[in-house]
C-alpha cells in the first residue's frame, strides 16, 4: 500500500473555527491532491500540488487553502469552517508523469462541522 | 465543463449473474481509471486504461475504453458477494484544459450482490 497518512481521522468542530487537515506521504511523489467526498457527488478536487510551494485550485476550492512546505506534507486549511464543509476528505498522491500509475488515496478524514 | 456520468448509480444483482456499469464522459480523453470503494474505506485502484480499445481484466471484472464513443465499461462476470462495493470511474482532465493528472470522477455506482 502507498504510504499515505491522513490526520486526524475524525474531527468534530464548530462553525467559524479554523481547521487544518494533514496529509503525509513516504513515497516521495511529486503530486498531491485534496478531494472531498459527499453523497451524490462522487469525489471533487479541492486543491492540488505539483511540488514544494507549488499549488493550484481545483473544482471546489472556495473556503479552502493549502500549503506544501515539504515534499512529504500537504496541508488543507479551512480558515473559518462552515456546515457545508462537513464531508469526508481524501488525500491522494501520484507521479503524474507515469500515466500508467493511478492516484493512490489515503484513508480519509471524516470532518463534522456543527 | 467536463462531465463524467456513470450508470446505473445503484445496482442490485444476484450472485452468478453478469452486468455492466457504464461510464460516459463529455470530452476527448484517452486516460480513464476505475476505482473501488468499500463502505467507510479508501479508494482502491482497479484499472488504468490509457488508449482507445484498451481492455483490462482482473478476476471477475473487465474494463474497456472506447475513446471515440467517450465510453468505458466495467463488466462483472458471475458476480459474488465480495464484489459488493461502490465503483468509480475517473477521467484525466488534461485535454479539457486541466492539468495532467487531475481527475474528474463520476458519482459512483453502488453495487450490491445478493445470494
Amino acid at each position: 500500500d502507498a504510504g499515505i497518512t491522513q490526520s486526524p481521522r475524525h474531527k468534530v468542530t464548530e462553525t467559524g473555527t479554523p481547521v487544518t487537515l494533514r496529509c503525509h506521504q513516504t513515497e516521495n511523489h511529486r503530486y498531491m491532491y485534496w478531494y472531498r467526498q459527499d453523497p451524490g457527488h462522487g469525489l471533487r478536487l479541492i486543491h492540488y500540488s505539483y511540488g514544494v510551494k507549488d499549488t493550484d485550485k481545483g473544482e471546489v476550492s472556495d473556503g479552502y487553502s493549502v500549503s506544501r512546505s515539504k515534499t512529504e506534507d500537504f496541508l488543507l486549511t479551512l480558515e473559518s469552517a462552515t456546515s457545508s464543509q462537513t464531508s469526508v476528505y481524501f488525500c491522494a498522491i501520484s507521479e503524474a508523469k507515469q500515466l500508467n500509475q493511478p492516484q493512490h488515496f489515503g484513508d480519509g478524514t471524516r470532518l463534522s462541522i456543527l | 465543463e467536463l462531465k463524467v456520468e456513470q450508470n446505473p448509480l445503484f445496482l442490485s444483482m444476484q450472485e452468478g449473474k453478469n452486468y455492466t456499469i457504464y461510464c460516459n464522459y463529455s470530452t476527448t480523453s484517452d486516460r480513464l481509471y476505475w476505482y473501488r470503494q468499500d463502505p467507510g474505506k479508501s479508494l482502491e485502484s482497479l484499472f488504468v486504461l490509457l488508449s482507445n480499445g484498451a481492455v483490462k481484466q482482473e478476476g471477475r471484472l473487465m474494463a474497456s475504453l472506447d475513446t471515440k464513443a467517450r465510453l468505458s465499461t466495467l463488466h462483472i462476470t458471475a458476480a459474488v458477494h465480495d464484489l459488493s462495493a461502490t465503483y468509480f470511474c475517473a477521467v484525466d482532465s488534461m485535454n479539457y484544459g486541466g492539468s495532467q493528472g487531475n481527475l474528474i470522477f463520476g458519482k459512483g455506482t453502488k453495487l450490491s450482490v445478493k445470494p
